[in-house]
């Protein structure tokens, strides 16, 4: 069984201050662990993913995270946010195997607000 | 982007009337996926396909029917609509090899009056 917890549901920042989304699983297996980003009326967009391997993990415009498996979390950073990282993003793991059928279970979303 | 189309994008609709939805890919992709998105609830899986005809419930299933007939098209049912179907649908698909990742399409808004 796996499960996500996203820790805010509504982050606000200033333009070209840190951004820090929190996000916690728990997986009875060695997770995949993925950063999906969702802009008004769209669909979800990957940003980034951790499979194996490195623990940092670097995605699309500037994010990144780092997988640390001793806290179980995969919180998603960037340095300087952007007015147009307004978004919401879902975290989500699954388990590493064909078995799990390759079903995502997602968070509940943080939605981040960047103010000029 | 990945291939995946949705059909229709908006759809108003009444209580207790069938409702279909269509999802359409050009990935040959192996997996499809369907998903309801609802404010405080994040994306929750409602049935997916792990080939042609072959379907299998997700964690809100109950009143929901799907058929996959072709790799291509995944099709969600509503048999009797209710106001708490009320939802954005989304539409996933994925290879089914290696470390996989679900590719989005563009959304359903439905709305159950």
């Amino acid at each position: 069984a796996q499960s996500v917890t996203q820790l805010g549901s509504h982050v606000s920042v200033s333009e070209g201050a840190l951004v820090l989304l929190r996000c916690n699983y728990s997986s009875s297996v060695p997770p995949y662990l993925f950063w999906y980003v969702q802009y008004p009326n769209q669909g979800l967009q990957l940003l980034l993913k951790y499979t194996t391997g490195a623990t940092l993990v670097k995605g699309i415009n500037g994010f990144e995270a780092e997988f640390k498996k001793s806290e179980t979390s995969f919180h998603l950073t960037k340095p300087s946010a952007h007015m147009s990282d307004a978004a919401e993003y879902f975290c989500a793991v699954r388990g590493n195997s064909g078995g799990s059928n390759y079903k995502l279970t997602f968070g509940k979303g943080t939605l981040l607000t960047v103010n000029p | 982007d990945a291939g995946i189309t949705q059909s229709p994008r908006h759809k108003v609709t009444e209580t207790g009337t069938p409702v279909t939805l269509r999802c359409h890919q050009t990935e040959n992709h192996r997996y499809m996926y369907w998903y309801r998105q609802d404010p405080g609830h994040g994306l929750r899986l409602i049935h997916y396909s792990y080939g042609v005809k072959d379907t299998d419930k997700g964690e809100v299933s109950d009143g929901y029917s799907v058929s996959r007939s072709k790799t291509e098209d995944f099709l969600l049912t509503l048999e009797s609509a209710t106001s708490s179907q009320t939802s954005v649908y989304f539409c996933a698909i994925a290879p089914g090899v290696g470390t996989d990742t679900q590719y989005f399409g563009p959304g359903t808004r439905l709305t159950v009056l």
